[in-house]
């Protein structure tokens, strides 16, 4: 069964320092790979996501992520942090192929300190 | 476009009690979900809708019934609600199920039972 693990429940991070956000994925083949945000109080939207190509996808707001498929990995990563970037967000995984259900991860909150 | 609209944003009811949650999607979307959301556990898929006409369970439907009234609407059914099932609600829509498309959510529906 395909699963999604962020490690990071909590993470804080000054105004304008990089950040990166970790995602771990189990699943047998390359699957769909999704970052979404909620901001406080919202439904999800999404960041970017992944399928094949080009390893390091960009997406709104500034932010990117990389696969590393020899990881199992797909960590989401933006230069410099902005105070309205505090959010939770939550990688996602989903199969390539037929109908199967998308599983989320337990997501991240993010704190940005001034 | 409104993309999803829930009804109602906030609940409380008391043990026992009745509800249906409403939502609705304007994007002719075939494939509908309703999710919780509570806190460390992520987003956890109650049911789906790969079609207009079908509904299946996901990972946690007991306590809960759904019914696809047209291709727009999908609602939520708690029969006899329980304190456990106080969460945030959230639906969501794809183009097509599966891993590949994705997912618009709804503004939530925060429900207390006590």
């Amino acid at each position: 069964a395909q699963s999604v693990t962020q490690p990071d429940i909590h993470i804080t991070v000054s105004e304008g320092a990089s950040l990166e956000l970790r995602c771990n994925y189990s699943y047998g083949a390359t699957p769909y790979l999704f970052w979404y945000v909620q901001s406080p109080g919202q439904g999800l939207q999404l960041l970017l996501k992944y399928f094949s190509g080009d390893t390091l996808v960009q997406g709104i707001k500034g932010f990117e992520a990389e696969f590393k498929r020899s990881q199992s990995s797909f960590n989401l990563r933006k230069p410099s942090v902005h105070w309205s970037d505090a959010a939770e967000y939550f990688c996602a995984v989903g199969p390539a192929g037929g109908y199967q259900k998308v599983t989320f991860g337990t997501g991240t909150k993010l704190q940005v300190i001034p | 476009n409104a993309g999803v609209t829930q009804t109602p944003k906030f609940q409380v009811l008391k043990t026992g009690q009745s509800m249906t949650l409403q939502c609705a999607q304007d994007m002719n979307h075939n494939s509908m979900y309703w999710y919780r959301q509570d806190p460390g556990m992520g987003l956890r898929l109650i049911y789906y809708s790969a079609s207009e006409g079908t509904t299946d369970k996901g990972e946690v439907p007991n306590g809960y019934n759904v019914s696809r009234l047209n291709k727009r609407e999908f609602s939520l059914r708690l029969e006899s609600a329980a304190p456990s099932q106080t969460s945030v609600y959230f639906c969501a829509s794809s183009e097509e199920g599966g891993g590949r498309y994705e997912q618009y959510f709804g503004p939530g529906t925060r429900l207390t039972v006590t």
